[in-house]
């Protein structure tokens, strides 16, 4: 499966700031990336596709300016939480696809806590 | 609305045991499934897929079955180790725009006791 890495695996940002999380493939070109959100014991949420070049498809309910997302290459995909206030606080997981356009691989997650 | 479910939330075995993880889905046009295992603080691990035009795969240790008729999935694990405990997510795959999007069921916590 994909190495999928995420950065930073942990971050507390004080209310009102924006925080950049990073999620890159390390193996192979993702032409296409996930960016899910779960709460504590909860499943997980798909918030938006990312599409390498493209602007990304963002899922019912999740405010795009709130939640930026930039795809700027085949590897790296990054997830800007803007003004973030405390109930942003959440598990942010990204996946990668593969080649044959099924299976995802997830990275190993990042907990944003929002003082 | 269509959607994944799973039946029991929390499943406690004792280690050397099998165990089995039930999954319901209701969308009769999903046609690919995967199953995951995602421990405390990480990211979900894949563990197994099956294609509708399958009934059962193997792996190491683990089994999925596919039964169209009453739209469920399982997986099975077999000799359970301390270290299979974690939460395992069925992930149905639903076409749209031509790619495959997961939707996770709620999700069941594997507890195995040694």
């Amino acid at each position: 499966g994909a190495v999928v890495s995420q950065h930073p695996s942990r971050v507390i940002c004080k209310s009102g700031t924006s925080v950049k999380i990073e999620c890159r493939s390390l193996d192979f070109q993702a032409t296409t990336m996930f960016w899910y959100r779960q709460f504590p014991k909860k499943s997980l949420m798909l918030m938006a596709t990312s599409n390498e070049g493209s602007k990304a498809t963002y899922e019912q309910g999740v405010e795009k300016d709130k939640f930026l997302i930039n795809h700027a290459s085949l590897t790296l995909s990054t997830l800007t939480v803007t003004s973030a206030h405390p109930e942003d606080s959440s598990f942010y997981i990204c996946s990668v696809r593969d080649s044959r356009g099924d299976t995802q691989y997830f990275g190993p997650g990042t907990r944003l806590t929002v003082l | 609305g269509e959607s994944v479910g799973l039946h029991l939330p929390t499943l406690s075995v004792q280690e050397g045991d099998n165990s089995i993880i039930n999954c319901a889905y209701s969308n009769s046009a999903s046609d690919y499934f995967i199953w995951y295992k995602q421990e405390s603080g990480k990211g979900p691990q894949f563990i197994i897929d099956i294609r509708s035009n399958m009934d059962k795969r193997q792996g190491q240790r683990v089994t999925v079955l596919l039964n169209k008729t009453v739209k469920h999935l399982s997986l099975q694990i077999a000799a359970t180790q301390p270290g299979d405990s974690a939460v395992y997510f069925c992930a149905e795959n639903r076409s749209r725009g031509g790619s495959y999007i997961p939707t996770f069921g709620r999700g069941t916590s594997l507890i195995v006791h040694p």
